[in-house]
């Protein structure tokens, strides 16, 4: 069965880097083609795509976010991180790492996600 | 970097219903384009990829059309668990991008 839990603190302090870690089962992170991908919802807001790493280790950011983003991976720990640097209030979000597959340009398989708080 | 529209914002209709979404990219994303679905305090749910084919475990009542920048979910008649916000996602090289989601909901 294929899994991804993201974790990581609930609330963080603006300037503060944030340290997301998702980590899968039931996949490896090191198949050709297999990636994951970082998106964030703001409470009663859409979603927002972050970031994405590949198995090869190629990574892509959204321009908005690559000054401060930088995603990860160990493959032999099964574990993607995701690092936000200077956090402010309007990261304050529900953060989701999922799966794509090299045969879909889509994400199939979504962790629960984890909401974080960015306060004072 | 693509920008996704969708329409309408929402869509008030009754269970039995045929739903019809839009998403229009800003520029051609050939068939690189996904729909998912999210109920409240859940993650988005996969329901087609490669702009036409139904995710694993996807009813049938769910089908996806469209090519280049026109996209379009249909809900051939709407069950009861189908009203939720729907999200249509795009690639393009290595970028990805969501558009702003649209709300059916009862009428």
């Amino acid at each position: 069965q294929v899994t991804l839990k993201e974790s990581g603190p609930v609330l963080v302090k603006p300037t503060e880097t944030l340290t997301l870690t998702c980590t899968v089962s039931g996949f490896s992170l090191s198949t050709p083609g297999m990636g994951v991908t970082w998106v964030r919802q703001p409470p009663g807001q859409a979603l927002e795509w972050l970031g994405h790493i590949f198995s090869n280790d190629a990574t892509f950011y959204s321009t908005s976010l690559r000054t401060r983003l930088t995603i990860s991976k160990d493959t032999s720990r099964s574990r993607v991180v995701l690092t936000l640097t200077n956090v402010d209030p309007v990261d304050t979000a529900t953060y989701f790492c999922a799966r794509k597959t090299r045969d879909k340009d889509a994400f199939d398989v979504w962790g629960p996600g984890t909401l974080v708080t960015v306060s004072s | 970097e693509v920008v996704l529209t969708q329409s309408p914002a929402t869509l008030s209709l009754s269970p039995g219903d045929r739903a019809t979404l839009s998403c229009r990219a800003s520029q051609s994303v050939e068939t690189y384009l996904a729909w998912y679905q999210q109920k409240p305090g859940q993650a988005p749910r996969l329901l087609i990829h490669g702009a036409t084919n139904r995710a694993t475990g996807i009813p049938d009542r769910f089908s996806g059309s469209g090519s280049g920048t026109d996209f379009t979910l249909t809900i051939s008649s709407l069950e009861p668990e189908d009203f939720a916000v729907y999200y249509c996602q795009q690639r393009t090289g290595g970028q990805f991008s969501f558009g702003p989601g649209a709300r059916v909901e009862f009428k």
